[in-house]
């Protein structure tokens, strides 16, 4: 699975949006987008996944580049709440075997500010 | 809540004892993985289960073991405990057949090696 790069932290003000970006720029054409985050002491909950088209769910929307070397996540009113590690991986959503390898780097520790 | 249930959620060993990790995977969900998390690292997988076999495997050693049951629910195993040991122990269950390769975490067991 390609690797990728995000920033180590960012700081985000209550209310306004969050984007966090990723770089991956080996992508290949079969592999998918994934966000989880963790908040402290929880495991990681999922967000977000796409290939190459824009996604949007209750949670968050993820914009992937044309060219599909980068994306950025955004979570349009950002809370407290929301103040959590961002993890940013791509892999192959597979049928069967393997699914569960989910290589996870350091992520972006987003904290969101009053 | 993701319906992934993980005990003990604290303990502590001493190096050389054994320890067993236990997890209920979300309702309906037949495979099982294992992910390691150092302090201020991101997640890394261990192993993962699927119909009661190992399928896949990260770089860890024999000591660290696992078990399916036919109720789906898992069990880790870690023998002749090291200090590096010391870790949040996630288990992630998911539905093979779905698309998407969401994987649904629980809280984790932490633990202290001494």
């Amino acid at each position: 699975d390609a690797k990728t790069t995000q920033p180590t932290s960012m700081d985000c003000a209550e209310g306004r949006a969050a984007n966090l970006p990723c770089n991956h720029s080996t992508i290949s054409g079969n592999e998918y987008v994934y966000w989880y985050r963790q908040i402290h002491s929880q495991g990681p909950q999922y967000i977000i996944h796409g290939l190459k088209n824009n996604e949007t769910n209750e949670m968050a929307s993820l914009i992937i580049t044309e060219d599909r070397k980068s994306s950025t996540l955004i979570l349009p009113h950002a809370t407290l709440r929301d103040t959590a590690v961002y993890y940013c991986i791509v892999r192959v959503a597979k049928y069967g075997g393997s699914q569960g390898n989910l290589i996870f780097g350091k992520g972006t520790k987003l904290s969101v500010k009053p | 809540e993701t319906g992934v249930t993980q005990s003990p959620t604290h303990l502590i060993k001493t190096r050389g004892q054994q320890v067993t990790l236990r997890c209920s995977s979300q309702s309906g969900h037949n495979t099982v993985s294992w992910y390691q998390q150092a302090l201020g690292q991101g997640p890394q997988f261990i192993f993962q289960y699927y119909r009661e076999e190992e399928n896949g495997r990260g770089n860890f050693p024999p000591r660290f073991s696992g078990l399916q049951f036919p109720n789906y629910s898992s069990e880790l195993n870690v023998n002749a405990l090291e200090l590096d040991d010391s870790a949040l122990y996630l288990c992630a269950s998911s539905l093979t057949v779905a698309n998407t390769g969401e994987l649904f975490f629980g809280e984790g067991s932490r633990l202290t090696v001494l």
